[in-house]
């Protein structure tokens, strides 16, 4: 199948529970970031988006938080469900006049009933 | 449905061959994007237009060759295909430089 040999950081958790998901980024001039889930066979979905001049945006059930003091990027996702199984990515832009986006190597969230 | 939509889902071909790729988003975005996710799920951008003009042009053999006809379609021609091509293809688009929507992606496999 599809993930055969795939060797992904993996977050095992239970249906219920609180997922985290971190993600350390590489450029403190990185002005934006995102979090895409993508399912098996599917284009990445975007998920929320924060900007460098925020610490914390909340959405449904997702929470990002964002520490630029250590470049490091979290999305929390409350009370999770198998529903939640995916691959997670986050990505930094880079800043200047493009949209140019530098994706994180993803991170296989599990959901066990 | 607004989305972001890749034809074909699938392509299979022979070393050599040359394929296109296409792409069309009718969300009214400016801007579209050529992604490689390859077996290792690495997602890395490849090309972008802005309103069809070449905006991001990473280092990218210049057997792959990126076509706008116009700002809703954005298509990718691969000369000469060769086995490490092989790797899923992602089409995405934004309204500047706000947040990308991805395709579905088309998988090709290069024989």
């Amino acid at each position: 199948g599809e993930s055969v040999g795939l060797h992904l950081p993996t977050l095992s958790v239970q249906e219920g529970d609180n997922s985290i998901i971190n993600c350390a980024y590489s450029n403190s001039a990185s002005d934006y970031f995102i979090w895409y889930k993508q399912e098996s066979g599917k284009g990445p979905q975007f998920i929320i988006d924060i900007r460098s001049n925020m610490d914390k945006r909340q959405g449904q059930r997702v929470t990002v938080l964002l520490n630029k003091t250590v470049k490091h990027l979290s999305l929390q996702i409350a009370a999770t469900q198998p529903g939640d199984s995916a691959v997670y990515f986050c990505a930094e832009r880079y800043g200047g006049a493009t949209n140019k986006l530098i994706f994180g190597t993803g991170t296989l969230l599990a959901v066990q009933p | 449905d607004t989305a972001v939509s890749q034809t074909p889902k699938y392509l299979v071909t022979q070393m050599g061959n040359d394929k296109s790729i296409k792409c069309e988003q009718n969300l009214g975005h400016d801007t579209m994007y050529w992604y490689k996710q390859d077996s290792k799920k690495f997602l890395k951008i490849m090309f972008s237009y802005n309103n069809k003009e070449l905006i991001i042009n990473e280092t990218v053999p210049n057997r792959f060759s990126p076509k706008s006809p116009d700002k809703a379609h954005l298509n990718l021609h691969i000369n000469s295909l060769e086995l490490g091509d092989s790797a899923v293809y992602f089409c995405a688009s934004s309204q500047g430089l706000a947040a990308q929507f991805f395709g579905p992606g088309t998988r090709l496999t290069v024989l």
